[in-house]
């Protein structure tokens, strides 16, 4: 099956900076990789997804980038904002015949 | 989303007690899953349904049943809890493969 490493565990940026999260994935059959916010106490929330025939994919502040060929894609923050102090989720599709796999969660802390 | 329900929001049991989950969707997936959610650990599949007739077991499922009741509704047992149960539960919809899980709130739940 699906394995997804994320990293770091644990980000902590200030304010305004970017941040980025990195994920690889060991199926080279995925072809849909969505990544989830969430808040403490509160359920995952989609917040982009890139399907395996897009390399980039932006919205506002958010941009997700693939490469096949290594197998790994990443998220990048700009102008980081207390609000987006959070969990984030990667995950990784094959085929959709064994749903979605995640990776362990990366703490982002925005410092003031 | 509130289309996605998941009753109790707690639960505090017993060790050997029997315990269901239960979910239920209004968005008209056919596809449904429960993951567990553990600190460091992040969202581990543990069942999942593509229709009213099909159950799959996820990467840990040992110790866990499902039912897929109607199309709507798709609960989790715990036929003998133990305290390393103790977790984070979370029910999603998927309309199909390579698209969003959508969640529900999830259902703490405590075993002792």
């Amino acid at each position: 099956g699906e394995n997804v490493e994320q990293h770091p565990s644990t980000l902590s940026v200030q304010e305004g900076d970017s941040a980025v999260i990195k994920c690889t994935y060991s199926d080279s059959a995925s072809n849909y990789f969505p990544w989830y916010k969430q808040e403490l106490g509160k359920r995952p929330q989609l917040i982009i997804d890139i399907r395996s025939n897009v390399g980039e994919k932006k919205d506002q502040r958010i941009a997700v980038t693939l490469n096949k060929t290594a197998k790994h894609f990443s998220l990048h923050i700009t102008e980081t904002q207390p609000e987006d102090s959070a969990v984030y989720f990667c995950a990784a599709t094959g085929g959709g015949a064994d749903g979605l796999t995640f990776g362990k969660g990366t703490h982002l802390i925005i410092q003031p | 989303d509130a289309d996605v329900t998941q009753t109790p929001r707690n639960r505090i049991t017993k060790t050997g007690k029997r315990i269901m989950l239960e979910c239920s969707q209004t968005k008209g997936h056919d596809r449904m899953y429960w993951y567990r959610q553990d600190p460091g650990l992040g969202l581990r599949l543990i069942y999942y349904s593509f229709d009213v007739k099909d159950i799959n077991k996820g990467e840990i499922s040992d110790g866990y049943s499902v039912s897929r009741q109607a199309q709507a509704k798709f609960s989790l047992s715990l036929e003998s809890a133990i305290p390393n149960q103790t977790a984070l539960y979370f029910c999603a919809t998927q309309m199909g493969g390579a698209s969003p899980l959508h969640f529900g709130n999830g259902t703490r739940l405590t075993v002792t």
